[in-house]
């Protein structure tokens, strides 16, 4: 059965600090991986992942993707109390419409 | 921009009720979904359609059931409400290269 871990499952952190958001899969048939961020509401895109070892970048968030140890790191530099938010990792496989997503990581960056 | 409307934030409705929940897109996209998110379980698949009049069952598709008569609206049903459906329910549409985009979610309080 496919699967999509992610970790930690909650991160408290002081502004300034770096984070590591950790997802680790066990996808048949893998296709791409994609990072969202979910505040009160649905979740917004940040990231998708296709090719291993490319990292993206987007101000102070970035991600890299390794297929062959099939995992995945979204890193925040600089936190602020705006990036409060759960972050979900979720991976398309080849065969499948459907995106299977991990619980997700809450983060909460205080002032 | 994609744009994924929801027809409601929020919603409450009682026991046995018919609750129908639709979900508009304005992007052409053939594969529509729909999700329940709830704590601790992140978010899973009820049903999903790739194309007009085409529906397939998620992984918890029982209590539920979807219509997609025109291509651009999804729509959710619950046939008869329970109090084990409250949730935020998330309707999302996929573009071509796999991509997610979600509306806004309507949480839904069976009372």
């Amino acid at each position: 059965e496919d699967k999509v871990v992610q970790s930690p499952l909650s991160l408290v952190v002081h502004e300034g600090d770096t984070v590591t958001l950790n997802c680790s899969y066990e996808v048949t048939n893998f296709r791409s991986l994609l990072w969202y961020k979910q505040e009160k509401k649905a979740p917004t895109f940040l990231f998708m992942l296709t090719s291993s070892g490319i990292e993206k970048k987007s101000g102070r968030l970035s991600s890299i993707l390794d297929k062959k140890e099939l995992f995945s790191i979204l890193n925040i530099t600089a936190t602020q109390t705006g990036d409060s938010a759960v972050y979900l990792c979720a991976v398309i496989p080849n065969s499948g419409y459907a995106l299977n997503f991990g619980k997700g990581t809450s983060l909460l960056v205080t002032p | 921009d994609v744009k994924v409307t929801q027809s409601s934030r929020y919603l409450v409705k009682r026991t046995g009720e018919k609750v129908f929940l639709e979900c508009v897109q304005d992007m052409d996209h053939e594969n529509m979904f729909w999700y329940r998110q709830d704590p601790g379980l992140g978010l899973r698949l009820i049903y999903f359609s790739y194309d007009v009049k085409m529906k397939e069952k998620g992984d918890i598709p029982e209590g539920y059931s979807v219509s997609r008569e025109k291509k651009e609206r999804f729509s959710l049903i619950l046939e008869s409400a329970s109090t084990n459906q409250t949730s935020m329910y998330l309707c999302a549409s996929k573009s071509g290269d796999g991509r997610q985009y979600f509306g806004p979610g309507t949480r839904l309080t069976v009372t």
